[in-house]
This record gives C-alpha cells, structure tokens and sequence, in this order.
C-alpha cells in the first residue's frame, strides 16, 4: 500500500529565508510524487511533480524538490521565502505501476512566512 | 484556458436533505476526481472516472452517495439524505490521465445543520 508522511503540522520561517517542507513516502514500485499548495478558501494549485530523470525539480513560485529515493523523501524547498508563500502545502504520492494506482495526500503542512 | 469549475461555492442544509455538486473539467482533461476534505486533512478520494467510465469508487459510501459523468464531460456528485458528519469541501479535479498532474476547482463548502 502507499502512504505519505509530511511529519510537520506548521513550519514557521522569516521572509527572506530559505524554507523547507518535508515529506516522506511509501510505495510498492516506482514513485510519482507532486507538491501542491491551497490558499485560505481555494481547491490545490499544482507546484511541481517528479515522475523519473533529475533528482533536483524546479517548479512555479520559486520553489524546488529534492527526490531521494535511499531517504524515501520528496522535501520542497525555497532559497528565500516570501510573506506570500504562507499557505498549506500538500504532498502528494502515487505508485508508478500500472494504472489503477490514485494519488495519495498528506496532511498537509502549514507554512507561515513572516516579514 | 478556464480552469475547473465547481458549483456552488457553498452549501447549507439541514439533514437528510439532498445535495448535489457539479463540475465541469478542463477542456481534453479525460479524467476526473472527486475529493473529499475534511478541515485539517489532505483531500481523499471519492471516485475517479476515465472519461464516462467510473474506474475507482471503493471510497465513496454508495449507501448515500452517487455520481454520474454522462457523455465523459462535466459530471455531477450527490448525496441522499445528508448526514451531519458529510460537512467538509467537495473537490472536483481532472487530469489529462491518470498519471499527469490534476487541477483542482476551488471545491464547494457543505454544511450539514
């Protein structure tokens, strides 16, 4: 079975810092993995995605992950953190196997950037 | 390129009341979820169609809930009777597949009084 961790309720961070989010996962084949963000009363806004290739991804806003297949993570991250990047991140897992597998959400993380 | 579109935004009704959510996806988008949200918690899916055909509906309690794609478009979520425990967000998203990254609508708010 799949599963996705994201071991923060809230992380705290000053504007012009850089910001972390951790996630770790569990699957059974290889993993898609996605960060995605919501706004107070807004559905998800996709970020960024690793399906195969580098383990560096770039995506919207800045932001980056760092896929580490040993670590079973899929940390985002921001060299400098902007009052505007406070929102709930999600972290998102399906297997890569086969096409029945669904994504599966954490949580969720609120991060909060204060000037 | 409009995005996903839910309506309504918001939902109040008394128990045992009927409800229905409607969704129309992304333009080319042949999949669509629906999600439920509790406050607090990430999105956890109801049913996930691959155009017309339901393909996964093992977490939607089927007792009270239905949902429908007719002619793999927009598609329609409802519940019958309402209980108080079912308020939360109702998500709507679509996908060019299943393995491609969703978009999300901006969900509609139920409250059950």
């Amino acid at each position: 079975a799949q599963s996705v961790a994201q071991p923060e309720d809230q992380v705290n961070v000053a504007e012009g810092n850089p910001l972390t989010v951790k996630c770790t996962y569990s699957v059974s084949g290889n993993p898609y993995l996605f960060w995605y963000v919501q706004y107070p009363n807004r559905g998800l806004q996709f970020l960024l995605k690793y399906i195969t290739g580098d383990n560096l991804v770039k995506g919207s806003y800045g932001f980056e992950a760092e896929f580490n297949k040993s670590q079973t993570s899929f940390h985002l991250k921001k060299p400098s953190a902007l009052v505007s990047d406070s929102a709930l991140y999600f972290c998102a897992v399906r297997d890569g196997r086969g096409s029945q597998g669904n994504l599966i959400f954490g949580k969720g993380t609120k991060l909060s950037v204060k000037p | 390129e409009a995005g996903v579109v839910q309506s309504p935004r918001y939902k109040i009704i008394e128990k045992k009341q009927p409800v229905a959510f409607w969704c129309n996806p992304i333009s080319g988008h042949n999949t669509l979820y629906w999600y439920l949200q509790n406050l607090g918690q990430g999105p956890e899916l109801l049913i996930r169609y691959e155009n017309e055909e339901a393909v996964d509906d093992s977490q939607l309690p089927k007792d009270r809930f239905s949902a429908e794609r007719l002619k793999g478009v927009d598609s329609t979520l409802k519940i019958q009777p309402a209980e108080l425990g079912d308020s939360a967000v109702y998500l709507c998203a679509s996908s060019l597949n299943s393995y491609n990254e969703q978009f999300f609508g901006p969900g509609t708010r139920l409250t059950v009084l």
